[in-house]
């Protein structure tokens, strides 16, 4: 079962807008990570945000914050201010507690973002 | 280095031929992870090293990959008799070992593999 879903294959977003890109996750572990992260074209995979089941506050990084509701089991990134360089795919992931996989991410499919002047 | 280091960064390979594919993480990080990322899809997870541990296996696709990794350093993926539908980014990343939940994953920028 998909553990990470994410349920907009492409956005668009005008330059100095926010934009909110959604992410829900299924899992009956109660402690458990998020994470976000930027592929640009180049392909690498950039690290943006964090947020810890137990954290108190939404996590915030600079442009990025995380909008996090543990009931609804939702985690979005809000990008506020976009750049055109902020045109990129994100991807949302999840770990779990301890177990058999270590502490290996699990990915959604991505959120494509354009970023249009 | 300063950060994870693939190589090759492309391969372009025959159909049925081996390929190793090289990854060599941030100095003093004890995690290792191999994913497999197909075109405009999200990431899989195919294999994870923690320092001497028994490495988990769990997410490679068939017994065409194996990797192998030495220590905490260099580790190598490999496909035999690669197919078609081997073609893929092959995505390496390493963390740290201790903080659990909140360790970062950093990767690294990827192999290109192209099966013709």
């Amino acid at each position: 079962a998909q553990k990470i879903t994410q349920t907009q294959p492409g956005m668009f977003v005008q330059e100095k807008e926010a934009v909110t890109l959604d992410c829900t996750y299924d899992t009956s572990d109660p402690s458990y990570g998020l994470f976000w992260y930027k592929q640009p074209s180049s392909g690498e995979m950039i690290f943006l945000i964090y947020q810890g089941s137990y954290d108190q506050q939404n996590a915030t990084e600079g442009r990025y914050s995380l909008n996090f509701q543990k009931a609804r089991k939702s985690a979005n990134l809000v990008i506020s201010a976009s750049q055109l360089g902020d045109s990129a795919m994100y991807f949302c992931a999840m770990r779990e507690g301890p177990g058999n996989s270590g502490y290996a991410l699990n990915f959604g499919k991505g959120t494509s973002l354009l970023v249009t002047p | 280095g300063a950060g994870v280091s693939q190589s090759p960064s492309n391969k372009v390979t025959e159909k049925g031929k081996d390929v190793e594919l090289r990854c060599d993480p941030i100095s003093g990080h004890t995690a290792l992870y191999w994913y497999r990322q197909r075109l405009g899809q999200g990431l899989e997870f195919l294999i994870y090293f923690q320092g001497n541990s028994a490495p988990d296996k769990s997410g490679l696709p068939s017994d065409r990959f194996s990797a192998e990794r030495t220590g905490e350093s260099v580790s190598t993926l490999t496909i035999q008799r690669t197919q078609q539908e081997d073609s893929a980014v092959y995505l390496c990343a390493s963390s740290l070992a201790r903080g659990g939940l909140r360790n970062t994953i950093y990767f690294g920028e990827g192999s290109w593999l192209t099966v013709v």
